[in-house]
């Protein structure tokens, strides 16, 4: 069966500082990939999808930025954070030509 | 690109009542309606979906429905239960460039008083 991992589960950190948040996918191969964002008490913001190694798409320009360095490895990241960078940061995979997500856990991000 | 609307953005039921949220959609290529439940910090988990072949489908106590005319679909939840009280999401989904493009409403709180 398919497992989504994504850590750290919460995180606080600084304004200024860099972010890195982990999501892999395990039982399937070429998964498609998104980060998703949902500030407190509101709706789901897609953020980045990927369809393949190295194919990072956005939907929000923005202070963050996406990678896929293999194939169920999904990654986002922020050189300098932001307040309005805090939210819960949702990962999820599909199956290509597929329909219906399924979503990591979350991370909850605090800029202070 | 698709906008989806839905309402209302909170709802209170008493426990064994039937409850109701309704969507909207713009895009007419959008095909695929999952409804996702969101309990309080936890992660959203599909409950049920609705391809656009299809006018209505049931799980047990909840059911969705899609007129694909007036491009709306609706989440029916009948004897609801304490523990059906969470944040509902609706979303139209339609493919594009090789991935599934998918649009969420902004999410309805449902309370069951028990």
């Amino acid at each position: 069966s398919q497992t989504i991992h994504q850590w750290p589960a919460t995180l606080v950190q600084p304004v200024g500082s860099p972010l890195s948040l982990e999501c892999t996918v395990e039982g399937t191969s070429n998964p498609n990939l998104y980060w998703y964002r949902q500030a407190a008490g509101r709706g789901l913001q897609l953020l980045f999808y990927s369809v393949g190694i190295g194919q990072i798409s956005s939907e929000v320009p923005q202070n963050l930025s996406a990678s896929r360095p293999q194939d169920r490895q999904f990654i986002l990241s922020s050189k300098k954070l932001l307040l309005s960078d805090s939210g819960f940061y949702l990962c999820a995979w599909s199956r290509p030509l597929d329909y219906g997500y399924t979503f990591g856990s979350g991370t909850r991000l605090t800029v202070v | 690109g698709e906008n989806v609307e839905q309402h209302p953005s909170t709802l209170s039921v008493q426990e064994g009542d039937s409850a109701v949220i309704k969507c909207t959609y713009s895009d007419s290529a959008s095909n695929y309606f999952p409804w996702y439940k969101q309990e309080l910090g936890k992660r959203p988990q599909l409950i049920i979906d609705i391809r656009s072949n299809v006018g209505e489908k049931k799980d047990q106590r909840i059911a969705v429905t899609l007129n694909k005319t007036a491009k709306h679909f609706s989440l029916h939840i009948t004897e609801t239960q304490p523990e059906d009280s969470a944040v509902y999401f609706c979303a139209a989904s339609v493919y594009s460039g090789g991935y599934q493009k998918v649009t969420f409403g902004t999410g309805t709180k449902l309370q069951v008083i028990p």
